[in-house]
């Protein structure tokens, strides 16, 4: 199985702020990267979907890039609605696996 | 509007039984593959299962494979999780989910705890 590695587990920041999000796969993936955005007690939502196209209805504040093993997810300036957990997820091969998380709270 | 509503969660001892349900609408339930992704309480996503749309290809991830049995009915637009041999770490919230390997859609989530 694909191993899928996000940094930082866990982000202080303030609304405004710009911030990056990375995720690491443990084999090239190409661009077959997603991330989901998931707030406390609701499902997660899908933000950007083959590594930088954004999901229908998704401000443009979020963007992705990347390709191959390295990919970041980047929150131009920080709402106080994005404040929530994003997780990355592969879809090159089954199983599809997600990173860990990464925490955004304010700070 | 897509929507994937599950259901059939709930308490259970452990070595029971549960089947959940997820009910699908505003798409042609019939072309897409579907996924169970589970998160214990405080934990991540962890994907659990996947079925092609015409049943012909399922996967389990190794952690319930043998326990859990992923069905769908195309006439009904509906997937199934039947979970046997439940055990303690099988608790948590399980969602539908839509996709191929990329997910799109994500059902509500349904809570079943394991616990005597």
């Amino acid at each position: 199985d694909i191993q899928m590695t996000q940094s930082p587990s866990s982000l202080s920041a303030s609304v405004g702020d710009r911030v990056t999000i990375t995720c690491r796969a443990s084999q090239s993936i190409s661009s077959y990267l997603n991330w989901h955005q998931q707030k406390p007690g609701k499902a997660p939502k899908v933000l950007i979907y083959a590594a930088s196209s954004l999901q229908s209805g998704v401000p443009s504040r979020f963007s992705g890039s990347g390709s191959g093993t390295d990919f970041t997810l980047t929150i131009s300036s920080l709402q106080p609605e994005d404040f929530a957990t994003y997780y990355c997820q592969q879809s090159y091969s089954t199983p599809p696996t997600f990173g860990q998380g990464t925490k955004l709270e304010i700070k | 509007e897509v929507q994937l509503v599950e259901s059939g969660g709930g308490l259970v001892k452990p070595g029971g039984s549960l089947r959940l349900s997820c009910a699908a609408s505003g798409f042609t339930f019939s072309s897409y593959s579907m996924n169970w992704v589970r998160q214990a309480p405080g934990k991540g996503l962890e994907w659990v299962s996947s079925i092609s749309s015409s049943s012909t290809y399922i996967y389990y991830a190794d952690s319930v494979k043998g326990r859990f049995t992923v069905s769908r009915d195309n006439s009904k637009n509906s997937l199934s999780l039947q979970m046997n041999s439940l055990r303690d770490e099988d608790t948590a919230v399980y969602y539908c989910a839509r996709g191929e390997r990329r997910i799109d859609y994500w059902g509500q989530g349904t809570l079943v705890t394991v616990s005597s």
